[in-house]
């Protein structure tokens, strides 16, 4: 069965500090891999979007990686700031599948404190 | 280029009542996918439309229906509402190639339902 496992569930940071959100999957054959940002009462906007052959792609302040052998990615947020905190969502596409049938993770919910 | 569109963002039924969403795609996109995000939960699929034929579907009952018109523009009703449908229910579209594609979803703002 695919699956897409995030964590931690949550996770509270300081102002101008780092962090790491972990995303897990066992989709196969896998295609692809997105991160989401989720502003509250909000849609979903794409930050990244990595294939097989990628290990690192950045967005400004947001760098995803990649291992397509372990099937497991993260997402590095670097100097945050308040407008970071959102829900982070995985999203993974198996070959053959539909893009709106992709196996989604429940999200991380980051919370940037002054 | 206009992002996708939801109508209405906010809406207030009765348990018993039926609603009707509307999404509106990126233009040229010819797929819509439906979501269902209840608080604290991640999203769930309902249902993807392609070229107006329903292609894939998530585990809901019977009661939960969409359709998408010649113009990609979709719709999802909702019939017999009970509490439990309260949640954010967005829509995202996508070119909508054959399986395997980048996979990239553009979602609306969505409708906040509220059941009573």
């Amino acid at each position: 069965k695919n699956q897409v496992e995030q964590s931690p569930q949550s996770l509270i940071i300081l102002e101008g500090k780092n962090c790491t959100l972990q995303c897990n999957y066992t989709v196969s054959p896998f295609s692809n891999l997105r991160w989401y940002k989720q502003d509250t009462g909000r849609g979903p906007v794409s930050l990244t979007i990595m294939t097989f052959s990628e290990n690192t792609k950045s967005n400004g302040r947001y760098t995803a990686t990649l291992d397509a052998d372990t099937k497991q990615s993260s997402l590095h947020i670097t100097a945050s700031q308040l407008s970071d905190s959102a829900s982070y969502i995985c999203v993974v596409s198996a070959w053959g599948t539909n893009a709106g049938k992709s196996t989604f993770g429940d999200g991380t919910t980051l919370t940037v404190k002054p | 280029k206009a992002g996708v569109t939801q109508t209405p963002r906010y809406l207030i039924k009765t348990r018993g009542q039926q609603v009707t969403l509307s999404c509106s795609p990126i233009s040229g996109h010819r797929s819509v996918s439906w979501y269902q995000q209840t608080p604290g939960q991640g999203l769930q699929f309902l249902f993807e439309y392609f070229s107006e034929t329903q292609r894939n579907k998530g585990n809901f009952p019977g009661r939960f229906s969409g359709r998408q018109f010649s113009n990609s523009r979709s719709e999802m009703n909702v019939s017999t509402l009970e509490l439990g449908d309260s949640a954010l229910y967005l829509c995202a579209s996508s070119p909508g190639a054959a399986g395997g594609n980048t996979g990239e979803l553009f979602f609306g703002e969505g409708s906040r339902l509220t059941v009573l």
